[in-house]
């Protein structure tokens, strides 16, 4: 699975967008891009993914660069709960092994979203 | 309703015990985990079953041995309890289709 660059932490106002961007360049091209996070004490939670075209959910969105080595995720109005680890990862398709599925997990990055 | 639980959230035990972690999941996957946090924050995976076959097994060392009775339920047993198993271990379930895993709250291990 290609490797991916994170910030190591950024800061984010309340109500106010937060962007977090990843490096995937050696992506290829059934590589899916994933975003996890993690609040303190919790468990990883998925968030979004996506192959190419941008996607949005009810948590977040995810834009893809054209030639996919990096990608952002975008939550739009972060709030004080938002406070988490945030990991970016790349992976075969998952119709690829099927079973044979685990997510490599990175540093990731701290996003910290102040009053 | 709890999609992946674990119990005991908390574990603390003395060197040389043997111990078990319990995880159920009620969201109907046939993949089941177990990933382990140290106490520097790495996520690192340590095995994965699929409708109670083992299919990833990540260099863990034999005193761990994962138990799957069915389906639902993966349990984590853990011989001889080191200093370094100290950590945090999640288990979590995949959803085929979309693609995605599902983690429980953890359990944190302490060994003294």
């Amino acid at each position: 699975d290609a490797k991916t660059t994170q910030p190591t932490s950024m800061d984010c106002a309340e109500g106010r967008a937060a962007n977090l961007p990843c490096n995937h360049s050696t992506i290829s091209g059934n590589e899916y891009v994933y975003w996890y996070r993690q609040i303190h004490s919790q468990g990883p939670q998925y968030i979004i993914h996506g192959l190419k075209n941008n996607e949005t959910n009810e948590m977040a969105s995810l834009i893809i660069t054209e030639d996919r080595k990096s990608s952002t995720l975008i939550l739009p109005h972060a709030t004080l709960r938002d406070t988490a680890v945030y990991y970016c990862i790349v992976r075969s398709s998952h119709n690829s092994g099927g079973s044979n599925y685990k997510l490599t997990f990175g540093k990731g990055t701290l996003l910290t979203v102040n009053p | 309703d709890t999609a992946v639980s674990q119990t005991p959230k908390y574990l603390v035990t003395q060197m040389g015990n043997d111990k078990s972690i319990k995880c159920e999941q009620n969201l109907g996957h046939d993949t089941m985990y177990w990933y382990k946090q140290d106490s520097k924050k790495f996520l690192k995976i340590m095995f994965s079953y699929n409708n109670k076959e083992l299919i990833i097994n990540e260099t863990v060392p034999n005193r761990f041995s994962p138990k799957s009775p069915d389906k639902a339920h993966l349990n984590l047993h853990i011989n001889s309890l080191e200093l370094g198993d100290s950590a945090v271990y999640f288990c979590a379930s995949r959803n085929w289709r979309t693609d995605t895993q599902y983690f429980g709250p953890g359990t944190r291990l302490t060994v003294l």
